[in-house]
């Protein structure tokens, strides 16, 4: 139980254009998911927490508008990647909160986006 | 001030030891923690999860929390080298705040 996946695992892209990354939480619905960012040898970023049928909510520092995140259903959130440069090349993890009313986070296997 | 502290190592263990990790909290009010374990290039993995004093045993890992002095411990019996990754430690407020602060985390090697 609590498998969170995510889609693409890698991606390419050229700068300027745009990437989408989907979390999906497989075996039971997640009101709350979270998006972080890791740099190599770096610890994990958290961005944003996305909820529900509502706006997401960002860290300081982090561009909403460039980091668009919307979560539609209890099992996608959605990330948008706006634009993308060259440093925006990271490793994208999603986590989701278990629903079985505790806390704990489980983590999409992650997904490495490279800006050429 | 960081919220949740990790000694860096890197921690070598002869396989077969028990590998010791510690990680201390600033926050008071934080209730619940969590060890992950991170493979190089890989996500996160929950290990365990701990929420009242005392120890919290699954398997080969052991948590360990003590609220009064604030540190929260994981410890490994009979490592093994697929144990060599690093491990993050977090701590959850329950107070409407469901974001995880985490540690730095702590490379750990099991040596052959």
């Amino acid at each position: 139980g609590a498998v969170v996946s995510q889609h693409p695992s890698w991606v390419i892209c050229k700068s300027g254009t745009s990437v989408k990354i989907e979390c999906r939480s497989l075996d039971f619905q997640a009101t709350t998911m979270f998006w972080y960012r890791q740099f190599p040898k770096q610890s994990l970023m958290l961005m944003a927490t996305s909820n529900e049928g509502s706006k997401a909510t960002y860290e300081q520092g982090v561009e909403k508008d460039k980091f668009l995140i919307n979560h539609a259903s209890l099992t996608l959130s959605t990330l948008t990647v706006t634009s993308a440069h060259p440093e925006d090349s990271s490793f994208y993890i999603c986590s989701a909160l278990s629903g079985t009313g505790g806390y704990e986070q489980y983590f999409g296997p992650g997904t490495r986006l490279t800006v050429t | 001030q960081k919220e949740v502290e990790q000694n860096s190592g890197p921690l070598s263990v002869p396989e077969g030891a028990i590998a010791s990790l510690n990680c201390t909290y600033s926050d008071r009010v934080s209730q619940s923690f969590f060890w992950y374990r991170q493979y190089s290039g890989k996500s996160p993995e929950l290990i365990m999860s701990i929420y009242s004093n005392g120890d919290k045993e699954d398997g080969r890992f052991t948590a360990q929390l003590n609220k009064a002095s604030q540190y929260v411990s994981l410890l490994i019996r009979d490592s093994q080298p697929s144990d060599s990754a690093t491990y993050l430690c977090a701590a959850l407020s329950n107070f409407g705040n469901e974001k995880l602060t985490f540690g730095t985390g702590t490379r750990l090697t099991i040596i052959p």
